[in-house]
């Protein structure tokens, strides 16, 4: 079965500074997905930033950008010059290509931005 | 607004009623995917549709639960004889490729 596992329950950042939010996965798929969505306190689920498995270079969106790497199924997302704005959970998500793309979601990290 | 639109936002019922849920795709989106999600949790799959066709179902869905698609564009995900244990916010997501969801805002369910 495909897990996403997520060790930091709650981080803490300084506005302006920059943050990094950890994720491991174990998959047997030799091609996936991998997502960091954001949900902030209203509770919509916004796409950060994907990331295919078969392309070696680290996806980056503006602030955002991943630490992408396979063999050690890690895929951390940095967050710099941190805005009050960033404030939400972050979910760390994997999906199964064979079974309609169905995503696999850890269980979340809490990230506050500290004026 | 062409996001993904979900109703109602909120429901609270009553334990043993039956409770459905609407969500409306973002127009031409061919998948459709339920989640739900519990407080302080990660989202789960329950179900896929691709077009009108249910492609897939968790084992999370019982049978008190159904969904459909209708012609493949709006989908409705019903509750029988809803507990306690139901209780969550459901989510819906579609999208059009392989490798994009785009969450609606959620259902959120409390069953007292």
């Amino acid at each position: 079965a495909q897990t996403v596992t997520q060790s930091q329950p709650e981080m803490s950042v300084q506005e302006a500074e920059t943050v990094t939010l950890s994720c491991t996965y174990d998959t047997s798929e030799n091609n996936y997905y991998l997502f960091w969505y954001k949900q902030p306190p209203s509770r919509q689920m916004i796409l950060v930033i994907r990331q295919e498995a078969y392309k070696q270079q680290n996806a980056t969106e503006n602030r955002f950008s991943v630490n992408f790497q396979k063999a050690a199924k890690s895929f951390s997302l940095k967050i710099s010059d941190s805005q009050l704005g960033d404030t939400a959970m972050y979910f760390c998500a994997s999906d199964l290509m064979e079974y309609g793309n169905k995503l696999v979601f850890g269980a979340g990290t809490i990230l506050r931005v500290k004026s | 607004d062409t996001g993904v639109s979900q109703d109602p936002r909120h429901k609270i019922t009553k334990r043993g009623q039956n409770v459905t849920f609407r969500c409306d795709p973002i127009s031409e989106h061919n998948r459709l995917y339920w989640y739900r999600q519990t407080l302080g949790q990660g989202p789960e799959f329950l179900t896929y549709f691709q077009n009108e066709a249910q492609l897939e179902k968790s084992r999370l869905l019982s049978d008190r639960f159904s969904a459909e698609r209708p012609k493949g564009s709006f989908s409705t995900l019903e509750i029988q004889r809803t507990e306690q244990g139901d209780s969550a916010m459901y989510l819906c997501a579609s999208g059009a490729t392989y490798n994009e969801q785009f969450f609606g805002p959620g259902t959120r369910l409390t069953v007292l």
